[in-house]
């Protein structure tokens, strides 16, 4: 089964900042990759995906995400952040053809202004 | 607009009873999932449900059952619930793709506890 590692659970950071964070995921097959966003009382929903082409994708407000096969990992950036950044990020992994998304434990990122 | 509700936002039940979690969606979609969210471990997968009456176990179905009568209702079952149980549950559905081709719609969560 795929498993998905997120680092650096707290992230603490100024407005204007840039923003990186990891996510390593463990399959030896073909994969589709998410982030998820949570922000404040909000419902969890989609930053960007991976299923093939383009190993940089761009999500929404900013946010990219670059694959990179050979270190299993799908890094998610922003150049420059703001305040209402500030939320939970999720990296998600889902091996191809299979119904189970698995979720890493998450980033909590707060943006001071 | 989609959406995906669940019916309870905040629940507090006593150790051994039995506890029912319910969602409800409005977008004719095959799959439905429940999962449970705790702070520092992220999202886990209990169960999901890719057609009516049909169910798979998924990482950590211990202490729960699910049941799928009606396409757009997935109900989360409580047992005996137990104050491990305590968490934020989270409903999430998507389409005929799948989880692999489309993104998931999630409810707003029922934060459980359990005393």
């Amino acid at each position: 089964a795929q498993s998905v590692s997120q680092h650096n659970h707290h992230v603490i950071l100024s407005e204007a900042a840039s923003l990186e964070l990891g996510c390593n995921y463990s399959y030896g097959g073909t994969v589709n990759l998410f982030w998820y966003v949570q922000y404040p009382g909000q419902h969890l929903q989609l930053l960007l995906k991976y299923f093939s082409g383009d190993p940089l994708v761009k999500g929404i407000k900013g946010f990219e995400a670059e694959f990179i096969k050979s270190k299993f990992s799908f890094n998610l950036r922003k150049p420059s952040v703001q305040w209402s950044d500030t939320a939970e990020y999720f990296c998600a992994v889902t091996a191809y053809g299979n119904n189970r998304l698995a979720f890493g434990k998450g980033n909590q990122v707060v943006v001071i202004p | 607009d989609v959406k995906v509700t669940q019916s309870s936002r905040y629940l507090v039940k006593r150790t051994g009873e039995k506890v029912f979690l319910e969602c409800v969606q409005d977008m004719d979609h095959e799959n439905m999932f429940w999962y449970r969210q705790d702070p520092g471990l992220g999202l886990r997968l209990i169960y999901f449900s890719y057609d009516v009456k049909m169910k798979e176990k998924g990482d950590i179905p211990e202490g729960y059952s699910v049941s799928r009568e009606k396409k757009e209702r997935f109900s989360l079952i409580l047992e005996s619930a137990s104050t491990n149980q305590t968490s934020m549950y989270l409903c999430a559905s998507v389409p005929t793709g799948g989880v692999g081709n489309e993104k998931l719609f999630f409810g707003s969560g029922t934060q459980l506890s359990v005393l």
